[in-house]
């Protein structure tokens, strides 16, 4: 049974500092990772990753494949109140996209 | 910005009621997929289609139905509402390759 699993489940952090957000499947036919950020209403897409080892980057987060191991870290530095929401990690496989069960991220000012 | 949309955003109905959950995107991708999602809880697939006149089942049991006549067209239907449909269903599209849009999502309130 195809599978992804976040970690932590929720996480509290102050303004300014830094977060990893995990992410580890069991998939058949993998073909890409994704992160996702849902606020009140839809997802909203973050990164795409297909190769193991090159990170991507955008502003202040940054995310990282490691196809080996089956996972990927979701890292935010400098973290604001704005980040606060629940970040999903989706799996490609063929046709379908298996999502985690998130990570809640609140950022106290 | 992605181009799906869904309608209504937000609805409350009685039990029994029949209702179709509008989605419609214009960016001509053949893959969409209907989620519903409880509050603090993951996404689950309901139903996907990958073209015109092709609707799967997805992981999660469901009572609904859907169709899909028209590429850029993938309605859902309750025949009959019950307060266990309450829920957000989101509606997503994509290419082959590419990452998952979604629509606004809508939120329906059965009583």
């Amino acid at each position: 049974e195809d599978k992804v699993v976040q970690s932590p489940l929720s996480l509290v952090v102050h303004e300014g500092d830094t977060v990893t957000l995990n992410c580890s499947y069991e998939v058949t036919n993998f073909r890409s990772l994704l992160w996702y950020k849902q606020e009140k209403k839809a997802p909203t897409f973050l990164f795409m990753l297909t190769s193991s080892g090159i990170e991507k980057k955008s502003g202040r987060l940054s995310s990282i494949l490691d196809k080996k191991e089956l996972f990927s870290i979701l890292n935010i530095t400098a973290t604001q109140t704005g980040d606060s929401a629940v970040y999903l990690c989706a799996v490609r496989t063929g046709n379908q996209f298996y999502f985690g069960t998130g990570t809640s991220l609140t950022v106290i000012p | 910005e992605a181009d799906i949309y869904q309608t209504p955003r937000y609805l409350v109905i009685g039990t029994g009621k029949k209702i179709t959950l509008e989605c419609s995107q214009t960016m001509g991708h053949d893959k969409m997929y209907w989620y519903q999602q409880d509050p603090g809880m993951e996404l689950h697939l309901i139903h996907y289609s990958y073209g015109v006149n092709s609707t799967e089942k997805g992981d999660l049991s469901s009572e609904s139905t859907v169709s899909r006549i028209r590429t850029e067209h993938f309605p859902l239907t309750l025949e009959s509402a019950r307060p266990s449909h309450t829920s957000q269903y989101l509606c997503a599209s994509s290419e082959y390759t590419g990452e998952l849009f979604f629509g606004e999502g809508s939120r329906l309130t059965v009583l």
